[in-house]
């Protein structure tokens, strides 16, 4: 049973087009996050949730959304795809806000061609 | 800014022998940090957290912590040619509410 599933595994797309990446975790963990890895493997932090709420949103073009439909889900909505949002994108959950260790999806890797 | 510094490698080292990989951090206030694997089109994967000064011990991995000089350290003992993989050091400061700082990572390699 995968604890963090990320869909779809890999995307490959047009510039210009908007593009879905869902993620689910059946830990029933309160917090979830999106991460970014760009090509030189640098991971960043884009956004987390906490029971629905938005708790972090770092310097992040508004082309991205981030929306969560309850805790178990949390969805990464992308529009206007650019040359640089080629990267893996990953999901990842904790227990709760604190600082609990987070646990990773297998990632989405993006491809704009 | 937060800052997160590993050096990144490669490390080689032979089978058996003891991997160090190293990381500082800037934030005084951190108060955790973990050190995931990540294998090459995988995903990271936790091994060690840490939260107190001092070692910490889990199989053949020893995280090591020094609050006063803003160091972690993770140690491999009897390396094996599957440990090869990259290792991310993570901060999750001290009241960022679970936002991980990460650095860029040492690959290492270990040989047989």
């Amino acid at each position: 049973d995968t604890a963090v599933s990320q869909t779809p595994k890999y995307l490959v797309t047009q510039m210009g087009n908007d593009k879905s990446i869902k993620c689910e975790q059946n830990l029933g963990h309160d917090t979830m996050y999106w991460y970014k890895q760009d090509s030189k493997k640098f991971l960043k932090i884009m956004f987390s949730y906490n029971n629905k709420e938005l708790i972090i949103n770092e310097t992040v073009p508004n082309r991205f959304s981030p929306k969560s439909p309850d805790k178990a889900h949390l969805n990464l909505h992308i529009n206007s795809l650019e040359l640089g949002d080629s990267a893996v994108y990953f999901c990842a959950s904790s227990q709760d806000r604190s600082n609990q260790p987070q646990h990773f999806g297998d990632g989405t890797r993006l491809s704009i061609l | 800014q937060k800052e997160v510094e590993q050096n990144s490698g490669p490390l080689s080292v032979p089978e058996g022998a003891i991997a160090s990989l190293n990381c500082t951090y800037s934030d005084r206030g951190s108060q955790s940090f973990f050190w995931y694997r990540q294998y090459s089109g995988k995903s990271p994967e936790l091994i060690m957290s840490i939260y107190s000064n001092g070692d910490k011990e889990d199989g053949r991995f020893t995280a090591q912590l020094n609050k006063a000089s803003q160091y972690v350290s993770l140690l491999i003992r009897d390396s094996q040619p599957s440990d090869s993989a990259t290792y991310l050091c993570a901060d999750a400061g001290g009241t960022s509410y679970g936002k991980l700082t990460f650095g860029q990572g040492t690959i290492l390699t270990v040989h047989p």
